[in-house]
């Protein structure tokens, strides 16, 4: 089935550094999504991309949908303490129906 | 618009017992969806609805029932808890013509 694989599983940054993550697939999407989990929080939705090769930012993050559509990448510019959370990748099912979500990347960061 | 919520937010539950996780949204969402999220797993897809009358297992929907009884309401039943269950669930709707889904706050269950 559809898989999502993100790397690096977690992340350990200091302050105002710049951060990259990325999500690949062996399948092909025609839609990345980004999210952020806060600790005890829900996920929260961050950037969406819907064609290939698009860039788009959010203040800070930026995010890449892959050429091939099988990777995306998200980036965070001048990391801040409440930067602190677990993001994932997200795509839709091959029926469309629903999202999967990749096991995440765990950002922390200290001051 | 509260958006998306779950009840309870906290939850023990005894093995073999049964209890139902509730998930409304006020958005008019046809799409809605239940994730268990366990650490280093990810969020793994229970089951999910496109609509009134309509669900269809996810990845992972052993020990699971959900109906869609309304647009509104999308109750997750467990009938025999299980330890394994021990997890948070997270229920999430999206609008019909767009991926972009939105998350309830979570109910953490612990079963002993």
């Amino acid at each position: 089935g559809q898989q999502l694989n993100q790397s690096p599983q977690s992340m350990f940054i200091q302050e105002g550094e710049d951060v990259s993550m990325n999500c690949t697939s062996s399948s092909i999407f025609n839609t990345w999504l980004w999210y952020k989990q806060d600790p005890g929080e829900g996920p929260v939705l961050l950037i969406a991309l819907y064609k290939a090769g698009e860039l788009t930012s959010n203040g800070r993050l930026t995010a890449q949908f892959g050429i091939t559509r099988k990777d995306s990448f998200l980036n965070i510019s001048a990391s801040i303490p409440s930067d602190v959370g677990i993001y994932f990748c997200a795509g839709p099912n091959q029926a469309g129906t629903a999202l999967i979500f990749g096991k995440g990347t765990t950002l922390s960061v200290s001051s | 618009n509260a958006g998306v919520t779950q009840t309870p937010k906290f939850q023990v539950l005894k093995t073999g017992q049964s209890m139902t996780l509730q998930c409304a949204q006020d958005m008019n969402h046809e799409y809605m969806s239940w994730y268990r999220q366990d650490p280093g797993m990810g969020l793994r897809l229970i089951h999910y609805s496109v609509g009134a009358g309509i669900t269809d297992q996810g990845e992972v929907p052993n020990g699971y029932n959900v109906s869609r009884s309304t647009t509104e309401d999308f109750p997750l039943r467990l009938l025999s808890a299980a330890p394994s269950q021990t997890s948070v669930y997270f229920c999430a709707s999206r609008q019909s013509g767009t991926y972009e889904q939105y998350f309830g706050p979570g109910t953490r269950l612990t079963v002993t």
